[in-house]
C-alpha cells in the first residue's frame, strides 16, 4: 500500500527563520496540496500543485514558497515564521476525481 | 464570507442516539467529501461523493449540488464516533479543496 510520509513531524523554529517542510508520497498521484491548520479550525489551503513542478496558489500563500520538484515530492517552505506561531501543516495527494489523502502532518512551534 | 459553511460547530450525543451534520456551498461544489479527524490530528476520509447519496454502516452522506449543500447523517452514534468532522468541497476548476471549519462531536456513555 502507499504511503504519504511528512518530515519532519515537530518542527521547533526562531522567529524570522526560513523552516522548510517536507511531503513524499508514493502512491504515483499528480495532485498534491499543502494545508494548514489552525488549533480548532479547519483547514486552510496553502499551495496546490497539479503536476511535477506546477505550482498553483490557495487561499494563504501569503508568506510561504512551495516546490514540486517531482511527482513524488511536494515541499513547503515558511519564508519567515512568525513569533508564537502554532499550527499543523497537512500535505494530500489524490488522482484526479478521488478523494485526497493525508499524511500525519508536521506541527510547527515558533519560539 | 466562508465558501464551505459547517453546521452545527459542536455537537453532543449520548450513544446510542441519531444526528445529522450540514454543510452549505457558496461555490459551485462539482464534488464533496466528509473527513473525520480523530484526537491525535489524523484525518480520515468517511465519504467521496458526486451528486447523490452514500452509505456505509451506521453512516450516510446526500449531497444535493442544485440547492448547494450536503449532509452527513450518524445513526446509534458511539464512543468511537466522536472526533470533528470535516466537509470539503471541490469547485468547477477541478482541483482547489475548500474546507469548512468543523464539527466537534462527542459521544458520551
Amino acid at each position: 500500500g502507499g504511503i504519504i510520509t511528512q518530515t519532519p513531524k515537530f518542527l521547533i523554529g526562531q522567529e524570522g527563520q526560513k523552516l522548510t517542510l517536507k511531503c513524499q508520497q508514493n502512491f504515483n498521484h499528480d495532485t498534491m496540496y499543502w494545508y494548514r491548520q489552525d488549533s480548532g479550525k479547519g483547514l486552510r489551503l496553502i499551495y496546490y500543485s497539479i503536476t511535477e513542478n506546477d505550482l498553483q496558489k490557495g487561499d494563504l500563500s501569503e508568506g510561504y514558497d512551495a516546490s514540486r520538484e517531482k511527482k513524488s515530492s511536494f515541499s513547503l517552505t515558511v519564508t519567515s515564521a512568525q513569533k508564537n506561531e502554532m499550527a499543523v501543516f497537512l500535505c494530500a495527494s489524490s488522482r484526479d476525481n478521488q478523494a485526497p489523502l493525508f499524511g500525519e502532518g508536521t506541527r510547527l512551534s515558533v519560539l | 464570507g466562508d465558501k464551505v459553511k459547517q453546521s452545527p460547530s459542536a455537537l453532543s450525543l449520548q450513544e446510542g442516539t441519531n444526528s445529522a451534520l450540514r454543510c452549505n456551498f457558496s461555490i459551485a461544489a462539482t464534488t464533496v467529501q466528509w473527513f473525520l479527524q480523530n484526537p491525535r490530528g489524523s484525518l480520515m476520509n468517511l465519504f467521496y461523493l458526486v451528486p447523490g447519496t452514500k452509505e456505509n454502516g451506521r453512516l450516510k452522506s446526500a449531497f444535493d449540488s442544485k440547492e448547494s449543500y450536503s449532509t452527513l447523517h450518524i445513526r446509534d452514534a458511539q464512543l468511537e464516533d466522536s472526533g470533528t468532522y470535516f466537509c470539503a468541497a471541490v469547485g468547477t476548476g477541478g482541483y482547489k479543496v475548500v474546507f469548512g471549519s468543523g464539527t466537534r462531536l462527542l459521544v458520551s456513555p
